[in-house]
Order: structure tokens, then C-alpha cells, then sequence
């Protein structure tokens, strides 16, 4: 079964750091580009930053680039997300999610597959 | 960063009704457009890409249209699972921005 299976809720101070795995199940990582996404209780979708499941490539928000590091391990096919400098305002759920190619490997330009959401909370 | 902005952010409507939700873009986007819906307490879920191409398994009363900067969402004939959040998103540049949402409600 193809799917993204994330790592459990997370219980923070404010300045400390965060790691969330999202796994890949039933295709390979280094076919394709992982995002991470944010949204905090009561709110909209907010995009974090990609990884390029082959190169290790990554881009980032304008909003995050300074605090978030994605990695991946592609012998355990999982892709990693590490936020530092935590605060208030990342007390959300994060997604993980696919980028789109078509049988040929065109790209689609939409998620197809999401992860299941980790629950990060911020709290003194 | 392109801005996307849905309208309207909150829509009222009833089983059976045509439903038009809106989502405009800053700049042009060409077709790179994708619709999602949501639901409480899960991940979203793909319902459209590059704007009007129905993903597979997605009941053909959701249709996507528009180009350049102003895309819609119809839903033919609303049913009791249709009652969610749904976004836009664009494709155009690396930064993957979304829609503030449209809540659909009863």
C-alpha cells in the first residue's frame, strides 16, 4: 500500500528543537520529491520545504529557511524533518506529502499522497 | 512569493445545491493549479491538478476550471460528504502556496 507514515506527537519548550520522520511505504523515496506542511489549529495550509528524494536537494519558505533542515535516509526510505528555535506559533500538525508524476514520470504539480500529520506542541 | 486568495472563506449551502468556490492568484499561473478538501482531524486529499483534470477515484460532480490567476471549484450537486475545507495551490513557483481555505457548512 503506497502511504506516508509519520512519527508521533511531540511536546516542546519554546527554543527547543523538533525531529519528525515521515516513512515512505510502497515506493521508493529516491523517485520522488517530499514536502512538509504546516498548519496550526484552526488555520489554513502553510508550505514548509521540499526535498528531493534522489539528490538530497532541498528548497525552503522564506518563513523557515532560517530554522528548518529536511534530510532524508533512503535505506530507510524516510525523510526527516528538524525545526529549531521552536515558539508558540509552531504548535500545529505537520504533513508530509508527495509530489505528483504521472506513470512516464511527468510532474503532476499536486501532493497525491499525504502523511497521516504529527502533532507538534509548544508549551513552557 | 505569488499570493493565492479563495472566496468566499466561509460557504453556507444545503444537499443538492451547485456550489462555486473561487481562487485567485497575484500572478499568472498558467494551469498549475491544485484543488485539495479536508477534513477534521485528517490530511487533506487530492481532488484536482493542473487546474481541471479530475484525480482518479474523485466523483465527477467536482469540476476545476480557469487559467492565468482565477481558477474555481464547482460541485455539481452537493452531497452530506462533501461538507469540508477546501484549498487551492499553486504550482507556478518553487514556493508551494496555498489558498486561506473555503469552509463548505450546512
Amino acid at each position: 500500500q503506497v502511504q506516508l507514515v509519520q512519527s508521533g506527537a511531540e511536546l516542546k519548550k519554546p527554543g527547543a528543537s523538533v525531529k519528525i520522520s515521515c516513512r515512505a511505504s510502497g515506493f521508493s523515496l529516491r523517485s520522488y520529491v517530499i514536502h512538509w506542511v504546516r498548519q496550526a489549529p484552526g488555520q489554513g495550509l502553510q508550505w514548509v520545504g521540499w526535498i528531493n528524494g534522489d539528490s538530497g536537494t532541498t528548497k525552503f519558505s522564506q518563513n523557515f529557511q532560517d530554522r528548518v533542515i529536511i534530510t532524508r535516509d533512503i535505506y530507510a526510505n524516510t525523510v526527516n524533518m528538524e525545526l529549531n528555535g521552536l515558539r508558540s506559533e509552531d504548535t500545529a500538525v505537520f504533513y508530509c506529502a508527495r509530489f505528483y508524476y504521472d506513470r512516464s514520470g511527468q510532474p503532476l504539480n499536486a501532493f497525491d499522497i499525504w502523511g497521516q500529520g504529527t502533532k507538534v506542541t509548544v508549551s513552557p | 512569493d505569488i499570493q493565492m486568495t479563495q472566496s468566499p472563506s466561509t460557504l453556507s449551502a444545503s444537499v443538492g445545491d451547485r456550489v462555486t468556490i473561487t481562487c485567485r492568484a497575484s500572478q499568472n499561473i498558467d494551469t498549475w493549479l491544485a484543488w485539495y478538501q479536508q477534513k477534521p482531524g485528517k490530511a487533506p486529499t487530492l481532488l484536482i491538478y493542473k487546474a481541471s483534470t479530475l484525480e482518479d477515484g474523485v466523483p465527477s460532480r467536482f469540476s476545476g476550471g480557469g487559467s492565468g490567476t482565477e481558477f474555481t471549484l464547482t460541485i455539481s450537486s452537493l452531497q452530506p460528504d462533501d461538507f469540508a475545507t477546501y484549498y487551492c495551490q499553486q504550482f507556478n513557483s518553487f514556493s508551494r502556496t496555498f489558498g486561506q481555505g473555503t469552509k463548505v457548512e450546512i
